[in-house]
């Protein structure tokens, strides 16, 4: 199984401001998915793109995915204290399983 | 609202115990899967089911088992617990390959 890097490993920024994260991969893939975790806690599925479609918005989240540069970023915008947590990119490849980086650490400061 | 819930957020257990992860999930998902998360490494798959009975080893499997007698339910179990499988636990399920909900976790300190 392959895994998607996230990148840049941390990330802080102050309230307010946007938050822009990436993920590279290596395969041909069927979607892209992030997921954030909070400090201590299970992961939460944010938002899927699948692999015939550009860009994607959910709320303050916008995520964009290159298949040419099998790349993909996660926005946030307006970041707030709460967005603080690690987030993580992978991606459906045809089989169940999916596989976890080890995330970008965002902090967002009040 | 839709659920995956491990049995214990914290747990300390004595090297050479047997120990019993379990996870059960409401949403009649086909698919089961127990992580490690360890800092520095990200998550790594142990084992995941794709259905009732069946498993299939991830990238760590060494010194754990697994059971899957009813579809709702995914049990990880650490025969003899070592010092090196003190670990944050996270199950998940899903239907197909996208979006996998998540437990809370287990954050397992063996002593």
């Amino acid at each position: 199984s392959q895994q998607g890097e996230e990148d840049p490993q941390a990330l802080s920024i102050q309230e307010g401001e946007n938050a822009t994260m990436n993920c590279s991969y290596k395969t041909s893939i069927n979607n892209l998915q992030w997921y954030r975790q909070n400090s201590g806690r299970g992961l939460v599925h944010l938002i899927l793109i699948r692999s015939n479609e550009r860009e994607k918005h959910s709320g303050r989240l916008r995520v964009t995915l290159d298949t040419s540069k099998k790349s993909s970023s996660l926005l946030i915008t307006a970041s707030r204290a709460a967005d603080t947590a690690s987030y993580f990119c992978t991606f459906g490849a045809g089989s169940y399983q999916l596989t976890f980086g080890k995330g970008t650490k965002l902090s967002v400061i009040p | 609202d839709v659920k995956v819930t491990q049995s214990s957020r914290y747990l300390v257990k004595r090297t050479g115990e047997k120990v019993f992860l379990e996870c059960v999930q409401d949403m009649d998902h086909e698919n089961m899967f127990w992580y490690r998360q360890d800092p520095g490494l990200g998550l790594r798959l142990i084992y995941f089911s794709y259905d009732v009975k069946m498993k299939e080893k991830g990238d760590i499997p060494e010194g754990y088992s697994v059971s899957r007698e009813k579809k709702e339910r995914f049990s990880l179990i650490l025969e003899s617990a070592s010092t090196n499988q003190t670990s944050m636990y996270l199950c998940a399920s899903n239907q197909g390959p996208y979006g996998y909900t998540f437990g809370s976790g287990t954050r397992l300190t063996v002593v």
